[in-house]
């Protein structure tokens, strides 16, 4: 099983910026899924941009798939103390389990 | 409440001691996976259903641990003569086939003393 790898390791901002979180993996993929988790709690699913997309928004969130480059981009637009939290992107193949990477951890203060 | 459950959500135990949880997953998701997670790091994989049916154990899953599905639909996760650093959050997610999104249970935070 193989599991992306999230870039940078930590980010801080201030609150009403801009965060970008970067996603690289190795395989080929039929989509790519970003999560977020808040301390102590469970993941939460974000966003899924299947392989023939190049860009998918949701709110707030923009994601890019570069499937050339093999990466993915999360940008958090004008963000807000909630998003504090730790981000990481999945990507299922068949057969096989859902591994994280180790995630991005976002600290926006006010 | 139609999401992922887990029970209980906090467990303390005396080292030794055996322990059990539960997963409850969204109805009809046919996936089911345990992870561990400790303070910092990213969601440890342990094992994974497909159906009732074990598809795969990550090598953290020592013989102190078990895991099952017996009729597909619940899941239990048994860590027997537990130790200090079984000392975790032990999360599970539920998904309806293996390309799609999966939903995760708020965990069961498990200390042993």
């Amino acid at each position: 099983s193989q599991q992306g790898e999230e870039d940078p390791q930590a980010l801080s901002i201030q609150e009403g910026e801009n965060a970008t979180m970067n996603c690289s993996y190795k395989t080929s993929i039929n989509n790519l899924q970003w999560y977020r988790q808040n301390s102590g709690r469970g993941l939460v699913h974000l966003i899924l941009i299947r392989s023939n997309e190049r860009e998918k928004h949701s709110g707030r969130l923009r994601v890019t798939l570069d499937t050339s480059k093999k990466s993915s981009s999360l940008l958090i637009t004008a963000s807000r103390a909630a998003d504090t939290a730790s981000y990481f992107c999945w990507f299922p193949q068949a057969g096989t389990a859902l591994i994280f990477g180790k995630g991005t951890t976002l600290s926006v203060s006010s | 409440d139609t999401g992922v459950s887990q029970d209980p959500r906090h467990k303390i135990t005396k080292r030794g001691q055996n322990v059990t949880f539960r997963c409850d997953p969204i109805s009809e998701h046919n996936r089911l996976y345990w992870y561990r997670q400790t303070l910092g790091q990213g969601p440890e994989f342990l094992t994974y259903f497909q159906n009732e049916a074990q598809l795969e154990k990550s090598r953290l899953l020592s013989d102190r641990f078990s895991a099952e599905r017996p009729k597909g639909s619940f899941s239990t996760l048994e860590i027997q003569r537990t130790e200090q650093g079984d000392s975790a959050m032990y999360l599970c997610a539920s998904s309806l086939a293996p390309n799609t999104e999966a939903f995760f249970g708020q965990g069961t935070r498990l200390t042993v003393v």
